[in-house]
């Protein structure tokens, strides 16, 4: 069964640093989202990237903030200055195509600790 | 803003019995799916079930089904046969039909099955 995956699984870093977190989406998905979850609440949508470019992003995505699909395979976020309320679980997903496509496939997650 | 509404945050359910997690959302779309995902204490999320809008029938997946009422916008998941397996928490979610096609989710409810 095709998966999306994360790496690192777990990343503490220091305040102020950058960190990327990395994705490989299903290699034949066309949409790719990063999400994330403050431990104990909900999901929040981050961004959406379809064609090489951002297609929509919330206003948690402020320009500390940035993805690129470096490759054609990986998927990355990056966190210019990381605070301490970056501290969350980082999903990164995809989507094969839409609007007939319904499955949203999730990657395992990447926990972000910022001390 | 779109929501999407989970008014139980905590549910108990006897083993082998069934039981509904209340899901409504707001939203002026008049295309949009529906989703409902199971993220166990692992932290990943596992889809569960799918409702489009437009779709006449409620959607089954298992033990799991949906009982879509368009006109009152709630979504509710039933689960049939409880194990205790399905303790976890339960999210559901509602994605866009146009723009980046983004998923916005509920608080959750977390699900608590008895021996």
């Amino acid at each position: 069964e095709p998966e999306v995956t994360q790496t690192p699984s777990h990343q503490v870093t220091q305040m102020g640093q950058e960190v990327i977190l990395r994705c490989v989406p299903i290699s034949n998905h066309l949409y790719f989202y990063w999400y994330r979850q403050i431990l104990g609440q909900k999901v929040e949508f981050l961004v959406s990237f379809y064609n090489n470019e951002i297609s929509e992003k919330s206003e948690i995505f402020d320009d500390q903030f940035s993805v690129e699909r470096p490759d054609g395979s990986n998927f990355t976020l990056k966190i210019r200055s990381t605070k301490l309320e970056d501290s969350a679980m980082y999903f990164c997903a995809s989507i094969m195509d839409t609007p007939r496509s319904y499955e949203q496939y999730f990657g395992p997650g990447t926990r972000l600790t910022v001390t | 803003a779109q929501k999407i509404t989970q008014t139980q945050p905590g549910m108990f359910v006897q083993e082998k019995e069934a039981v509904t997690l209340d899901c409504t959302y707001d939203t002026s779309d008049q295309s949009y799916g529906l989703f409902w995902y199971k993220q166990p204490s692992s932290g990943e999320m596992i889809f569960l079930i799918y409702q489009g809008s437009y779709d006449e029938q409620n959607a089954t997946e298992g033990r799991y089904s949906l009982n879509f009422q368009k006109a009152r916008k709630s979504a509710n998941l039933v689960i049939s046969a409880s194990q205790l397996g399905d303790s976890a928490m339960y999210f559901c979610a509602k994605r866009d039909s146009t723009g980046g096609f983004k998923t916005i989710f509920g608080a959750g409810t977390r699900l608590f099955v008895k021996a």
